[in-house]
């Protein structure tokens, strides 16, 4: 089936770490996001690529880190340099051009540090 | 810049029955589009309903319509004949077409939650 996924579902970190959050998508997206939500609150963009070997800052990036390698994968480096970073973080990706241009979303990560 | 407003923190509806979801929209942008999404407590987030703002007819799918007024720049859910398990999160979105030098960056709102009582 095609989608979305995200890995892990869970992740506990040290303050101090950095972590990488995986997502894939098999449905021959050009573009993926990366957003981040708080509780109660709505989604905030972190970063996103249009293209492979390309991506630009969202809202939210000042602590973050991506790569774009591989049309399929997206991951999300949360490093130490971001002061708080337990959250819920959800990937999204979206096919170039179509009526809706509608973003689909994986099963999401949930960060706490510990 | 552009704003997406839902004013009902949380909303209680008996099962079978409709219910209405509001959200207020603030753009600039002349070609935008409005979308629904519905988080259970899963986490996922799962599209529902699109709005594009040149559309003449208000978007349905299946009991999802969306009652859209553009004068009034509200875009309101409506799920007809509820059922447990359209107990969630619902966000509001709004895309405008050059948001985000490109990006096609979606705006949220912070959501309502919906409790649907048996």
């Amino acid at each position: 089936d095609g989608g979305i996924t995200q890995s892990p579902k869970y992740l506990f970190r040290k303050e101090g770490q950095n972590v990488t959050l995986s997502c894939e998508q098999n449905l021959n997206h050009d573009a993926m996001y990366w957003y981040r939500q708080d509780p109660g609150q709505g989604l905030r963009l972190i970063y996103y690529s249009q293209i492979v070997n390309d991506f630009q800052k969202g809202d939210i990036a000042e602590g973050y880190s991506v790569s774009r390698e591989k049309k399929e994968s997206f991951p999300l480096t949360v490093t130490s340099a971001q002061k708080n970073p337990t959250a819920f973080y959800l990937c999204a990706s979206r096919a170039r051009g179509g009526l809706t241009d509608t973003q689909y979303f994986g099963p999401g990560t949930r960060l706490t540090v510990l | 810049a552009q704003k997406i407003t839902q004013t009902q923190p949380g909303m209680f509806v008996q099962e079978k029955e409709a219910v209405t979801l509001d959200c207020t929209y603030d753009t600039s942008d002349q070609s935008y589009g409005l979308f629904w999404y519905k988080q259970p407590s899963s986490g996922e987030m799962i599209f529902l309903i699109y709005q594009g703002s040149y559309d003449e007819q208000n978007a349905t799918e299946g009991r999802y319509s969306l009652n859209f007024q553009k004068a009034r720049k509200s875009a309101n859910l409506v799920i007809s004949a509820s059922q447990l398990g359209d107990s969630a999160m619902y966000f509001c979105a709004m895309r405008g077409l050059y948001s985000g030098a490109g990006s096609y960056q979606l705006t949220f709102g912070k959501g309502t939650k919906l409790s649907v009582i048996p």
